[in-house]
C-alpha cells in the first residue's frame, strides 16, 4: 500500500521559533510537493521539488524554505515562525508518466502563538 | 498561468436533494480535471478526474464532464446524503506546467437529514 507520511500531525510553536515538516514516502517518485490549505484560500503551492537537491519556488514561498537531500523525503522549514504561518500543510507526492497519480499525506496541522 | 475557480459556499441542501458545484479553469494546454474531497478530520482523497476533453468522472454518486469548449468542469450528484458533507475542491494539472496542482478555494457542503 502506498504510503506518504508527514512527520508531526499537530504542533503548537511560539512566535520567531524554527520549525521544520517532514514528508516521508515509500514509492520512489520525483515529484514532491508542499501546500497549505486554508479556510476560502484552498490548497496553495509553497514548494515543489522534481528530484534530489532540486526545488523550486511555488506561488507563496515567502518565509519558507525546504531541503531535499534523498529522493524519499522532502521538508519544509519556517525559519522564524510567525502567527500567519498558522496553517495545515499538505504534503503531495506525484507520479505516473503523466503525473495524473496523487498521493496525499495526512497533513500537518501548525499553530503559531 | 493555471487557475481554478469553484463555486462559493457554504451549500447547505436537504437529503435527496441535487448538488451541483461549479468548476471553470484557465489553463493553456489541455489539462487533466480532478475533483477531491475532503471530510470532516480527514484528509484529502480523490473523488473522480477526467483527462480528456468529453470524459465523463464518475464515482460514488457523482458525476462531472470535461467540457473544453466552456472550460468547466462541474460536480454533480442526483441526491445527496448526510454523509456527503464535506469540503470539495475542484483541481487541474498540465504537462505545460510540469504537472503541478492548481486547486479552486473549496465548497464546503452540507447536508440536512
Amino acid at each position: 500500500d502506498v504510503k506518504v507520511t508527514q512527520s508531526s500531525r499537530y504542533l503548537v510553536k511560539r512566535t520567531g521559533e524554527k520549525v521544520f515538516l517532514e514528508c516521508v514516502q515509500d514509492m520512489d517518485h520525483e515529484n514532491m510537493f508542499w501546500y497549505r490549505q486554508d479556510p476560502g484560500l484552498g490548497l496553495r503551492l509553497i514548494y515543489f521539488s522534481y528530484d534530489v537537491k532540486m526545488k523550486e519556488k511555488g506561488d507563496i514561498p515567502e518565509g519558507y524554505s525546504v531541503s531535499r537531500e534523498k529522493k524519499e523525503r522532502f521538508s519544509l522549514i519556517l525559519e522564524s515562525a510567525s502567527t500567519n504561518q498558522t496553517s495545515m500543510y499538505l504534503c503531495v507526492i506525484q507520479g505516473g508518466t503523466s503525473g495524473n497519480t496523487i498521493y496525499f499525506g495526512e497533513g500537518s496541522w501548525l499553530t503559531v502563538v | 498561468g493555471d487557475s481554478v475557480t469553484q463555486m462559493e459556499g457554504p451549500v447547505t441542501l436537504s437529503e435527496e436533494a441535487f448538488l451541483t458545484i461549479n468548476c471553470t479553469y484557465t489553463a493553456t494546454g489541455y489539462p487533466s480535471l480532478f475533483w477531491y474531497v475532503q471530510y470532516p478530520g480527514e484528509g484529502l482523497q480523490l473523488l473522480l478526474k477526467a483527462t480528456k476533453a468529453d470524459d465523463k468522472g464518475s464515482n460514488k454518486g457523482f458525476e462531472a464532464t470535461y467540457r473544453k469548449e466552456t472550460t468547466s468542469f462541474h460536480l454533480e450528484k442526483g441526491s445527496v446524503q448526510v454523509s456527503d458533507s464535506a469540503v470539495y475542491f475542484c483541481a487541474l494539472s498540465e504537462r505545460s506546467n510540469d504537472y503541478k496542482l492548481s486547486f479552486g478555494a473549496g465548497t464546503t457542503v452540507t447536508v440536512r437529514a
